[in-house]
């Protein structure tokens, strides 16, 4: 069946180190691939989308693209602050079926 | 515009309860979507809602049942709680068929 493995946390970094968490996918045909973060106390929030092969999503000076050949659509962002402290969801979607399939979430923690 | 709204925020119910959560879409959206977020993993799909009819179902038992109004608010309801009904409740709101899904702060729920 569909779904959506990722990096398992939680990470912890400094403050403007490069970040990158790991997304990968089984799915058939051709979904569309999210980044969604989630804030202490806060419901989700979309960060990024793509919705076709090698489409790059961009937010907030996230990137994540989208990699038919290795089902992939890793997260990343040069210099991390403070603010980015969450967790970040990879998850995918099939426009017919209309559900949103989640990883099991990356908790991010940034040191000053 | 007020985003989905969500009611109540939180909420503590005993084993054998039986509990109704409310969602407002977003202005302008017809279809919504509710999912359930245990501590620590990624929200899973119940169902989804258009024109006041259950179009999509996730794997979850009978006990979990919702409605649609005109005005395109939702209800889920869950019956004869379990401990392991306690979880983050997410609606979601989008336009018919599109990818793209806002959702509300969730429903916090324990069960006792």
């Amino acid at each position: 069946g569909n779904s959506v493995t990722q990096m398992e946390g939680p990470v912890t970094l400094s403050e403007e180190a490069f970040l990158t968490i790991n997304c990968t996918y089984t799915a058939t045909g051709y979904p569309s691939l999210f980044w969604y973060v989630q804030y202490p106390g806060e419901g989700l929030q979309l960060l990024l989308k793509a919705t076709k092969a090698d489409d790059k999503g961009s937010n907030k000076g996230f990137e994540a693209t989208y990699r038919k050949e290795t089902t992939s659509f890793h997260l990343e962002k040069g210099s991390v602050q403070v603010s980015d402290s969450a967790v970040y969801f990879c998850a995918l979607l099939y426009s017919s079926a209309s559900k949103i399939i989640f990883g099991s979430g990356t908790r991010l923690s940034i040191r000053p | 515009d007020a985003g989905v709204t969500q009611s109540p925020t939180h909420l503590i119910k005993t084993r054998g309860q039986q509990v109704t959560l409310r969602c407002s879409p977003k202005s302008g959206h017809d279809t919504v979507s509710w999912y359930q977020q245990a501590l620590g993993q990624g929200p899973q799909f119940i169902f989804q809602y258009y024109e006041e009819e259950e179009r999509q179902r996730g794997n979850f038992p009978d006990r979990f049942s919702g409605h649609q109004f005109p005005n395109y608010s939702s209800e889920l309801n869950v019956n004869a709680l379990l401990l392991g009904d306690s979880a983050l409740y997410l609606c979601a709101s989008s336009q018919d068929r599109s990818y793209e899904q806002y959702f509300g702060p969730g429903t916090r729920l324990t069960v006792t």
